[in-house]
This record gives structure tokens, C-alpha cells and sequence, in this order.
């Protein structure tokens, strides 16, 4: 099985720096998503990490090392419209091809002024 | 570009009804996936399916649930016999392609049972 730990929230300031954590175990590692999803909307992607390392992408950046099985997602310049849910999810070559994602509970992140 | 789509948006139920949720997916997208957020609760795989085929149903239950995806049309998530349970946001994702594509979700139908 699969299990898939994060903060379930935390609170940043507008124009600050925000770490999400994300620690994972899983029997067949095939990549790690971000995703930030809006109350009542749908997850949207934000990065994509199959090897290890930082990806960035604008004011977002995210980083995965597979032996210690942890991602991080990194927020700067915080904005009040980045208040939301990010998930954690992982891929794992199981049964059927392997392209079930497994989500942890998200981290709601609140912006303040 | 239209993405993935599902409708309805919103569907309300009585207890022992059938609810019935469409999923068309991106255009180009042959892969299609189903999953649950209860209130409160992160999201959770359901099934997976590829045209005419089911690849993948180790997180739907048992009993009273059942999707397909024809070759024609959409990927339908069938309901039987509903319960107060059931009550959740269902979203659907497609991928262009398997064990590689990244993932779009569209909006979510969101069941309540009565």
C-alpha cells in the first residue's frame, strides 16, 4: 500500500516564502504530482518530479528525493489568491499499468496580509 | 481546447435511486480516471479505463458501483441503489496517455443523497 503524510495546514504572509512538505512510502515509485485545488473547484496541476531534484516553474517550485521519499512544494511572493488546498499525490507502477495517483489529505494553506 | 468535462455539475438523489455521472475527457485523451472526495477527505482513486476497457478497479466498491467507457461518447460512473454515504464530489481526469501522462481533472459532480 501506499501512505502519504502532510501538514494539514498552515498560515503565510503575503509576499512570503512557503515550504509544503510531503512525505510518501509506496512499493513502486512512478512520480510525485502537485496539484492546488480551490474550495469547491476542481485540482489543477502545478509540477510534475520523477527524478530527483528541484523543478520550478515561476513562483513555484518543487523538489523530490526518492531515497529519502519526501517532495517539498516552495510558494514565493505569496498572494491572497494562492489560499487554497495543495495535494500531494504519488504514481506507482501497480496492478493495471500504473496510473493510479494516491493523494494525501491536501495542506490548506491560509495567506494573510 | 475545451477540458475535461462533467456533467451534471450538481445532482441531488434520494436513498435507492440510481445517480448516473458523465465524464467527457479532453479531446485526444484516451485514458480516463474517477475519483471520490468525501467532505473533509483527500481524493481517492476509483477506477481507471481506457476506450472499451476497464484497466484498473481496485478502488471501487463492491457492490452498487460500476463505470464504462464506450467507444463512442462518454465515460459514465454508475450509482445503484444510492445511500447517504455516497454523498461526495466525484472528479474525473484524463490523461493523453498511460503510465505517463499527467493528469487534468474537470469540475466535479457533486452527489448529494437525500
Amino acid at each position: 500500500g501506499q501512505n502519504i503524510d502532510q501538514p494539514t495546514e498552515m498560515t503565510a504572509t503575503e509576499g512570503a516564502i512557503v515550504q509544503i512538505n510531503c512525505t510518501y512510502q509506496t512499493s513502486g515509485f512512478n512520480g510525485l504530482f502537485w496539484y492546488q485545488q480551490h474550495a469547491g473547484e476542481a485540482p489543477t496541476f502545478l509540477s510534475y518530479n520523477v527524478l530527483d531534484g528541484l523543478e520550478e516553474k515561476g513562483r513555484f517550485s518543487s523538489f523530490l528525493s526518492r531515497s529519502k521519499g519526501y517532495s517539498y512544494l516552495l510558494l514565493k511572493e505569496l498572494q491572497m489568491k494562492d489560499s487554497a488546498s495543495y495535494l500531494c499525490a504519488v504514481r506507482d507502477i501497480g496492478a493495471g499499468g500504473g496510473n493510479k495517483l494516491t493523494f494525501g489529505t491536501g495542506t490548506q494553506l491560509k495567506v494573510e496580509l | 481546447n475545451a477540458g475535461v468535462m462533467q456533467n451534471p455539475r450538481h445532482l441531488v438523489r434520494r436513498r435507492g435511486q440510481e445517480a448516473r455521472l458523465r465524464c467527457s475527457p479532453m479531446k485526444g485523451h484516451s485514458h480516463v480516471y474517477w475519483y471520490r472526495q468525501l467532505p473533509e477527505e483527500g481524493l481517492k482513486f476509483m477506477v481507471y479505463l481506457q476506450k472499451e476497457n476497464i484497466i484498473d478497479e481496485s478502488g471501487m466498491p463492491k457492490e452498487r458501483f460500476s463505470a464504462e467507457f464506450p467507444k463512442e461518447g462518454p465515460s459514465i460512473l454508475r450509482i445503484q441503489q444510492v445511500v447517504r454515504g455516497d454523498s461526495a464530489a466525484y472528479f474525473c481526469a484524463s490523461s493523453a496517455q498511460g503510465a505517463r501522462g499527467e493528469q487534468f481533472f474537470g469540475p466535479g459532480t457533486r452527489l448529494t443523497v437525500l
